[in-house]
């Protein structure tokens, strides 16, 4: 199975300040045949399920607001709150669907300073 | 409007069994790939299973594999899981998600929670 380890475990930035999670994957998650990374990034908030942010490690879901962008390829991913707002506090998963069993990371739990 | 609605969860005995199902709506149910995603209270997200759009093909993670069977009747619009042998480590809140073939799991339930104990 893919092992995907995200760091920091949970991190604290004051509002209107940036926020960056590490994804890190035991093996590559670029498939060759068409180019594409098959990384996820996922928000979830108290009492409610996980709501999917990015697809392809880069491509946010409509409705998703532009200060959450995801970057990286093969093995090591980032997602980026640009200016933490307040509803953004939550904690955040990667997931690799690359190959099964699709596989999650632990969390990051960002909160505000 | 996409709506997945889980139910069945219920406080069993270890060893026991229960069927979960998601009822979805809003959408052309037996165009999509389903999926069933367990959340131990407190925890992380831990993939469970997969069906096929037709049923025809299933995937289970190790932890559940011989003990869990996921089903569909597109006819009802309706996602199943089929639980048994159940432990105390299958705890855990479960959600149906959709898995958009253009994205990944777009759509989520808001969960059944499963208790496993004596």
């Amino acid at each position: 199975d893919i092992v995907m380890t995200q760091s920091p475990d949970s991190l604290a930035v004051s509002l209107g300040e940036r926020a960056t999670i590490n994804c890190k994957s035991s093996q590559s998650v670029l498939r060759s045949s068409n180019n594409k990374n098959y990384l996820a990034w996922y928000q979830q908030k108290p009492g409610q399920p996980p709501k999917l942010l990015i697809s392809w490690a880069s491509t946010r879901e409509s409705g998703v607001p532009d200060r959450f962008s995801g970057s990286g390829s093969g093995t090591d991913f980032t997602l980026t709150i640009s200016t933490l707002r307040a509803e953004d506090v939550a904690v955040y998963y990667c997931q690799q669907y690359e190959t099964t069993p699709r596989t999650f990371g632990q969390g990051t739990k960002v909160e505000t300073k | 409007e996409v709506q997945l609605v889980e139910s069945g969860g219920d406080l069993v005995q270890p060893g026991g069994s229960l069927r979960l199902s998601c009822a979805a709506s809003g959408f052309t149910f037996s165009n999509y790939w389903m999926n069933w995603v367990r959340q131990a209270p407190g925890k992380g997200l831990v993939w469970v299973s997969r069906i096929n759009n037709d049923g025809g093909s299933t995937t289970y993670a190790d932890s559940v594999k011989g003990r869990f069977t996921i089903s569909r009747d597109n006819a009802k619009n309706t996602l199943y899981l089929q639980m048994n042998g159940l432990r105390a480590e299958d705890t855990a809140l479960y959600y149906c998600a959709r898995y958009a073939g253009s994205s990944d799991l777009d759509y989520w339930g808001q969960g059944t929670l499963v208790t496993v104990s004596s």
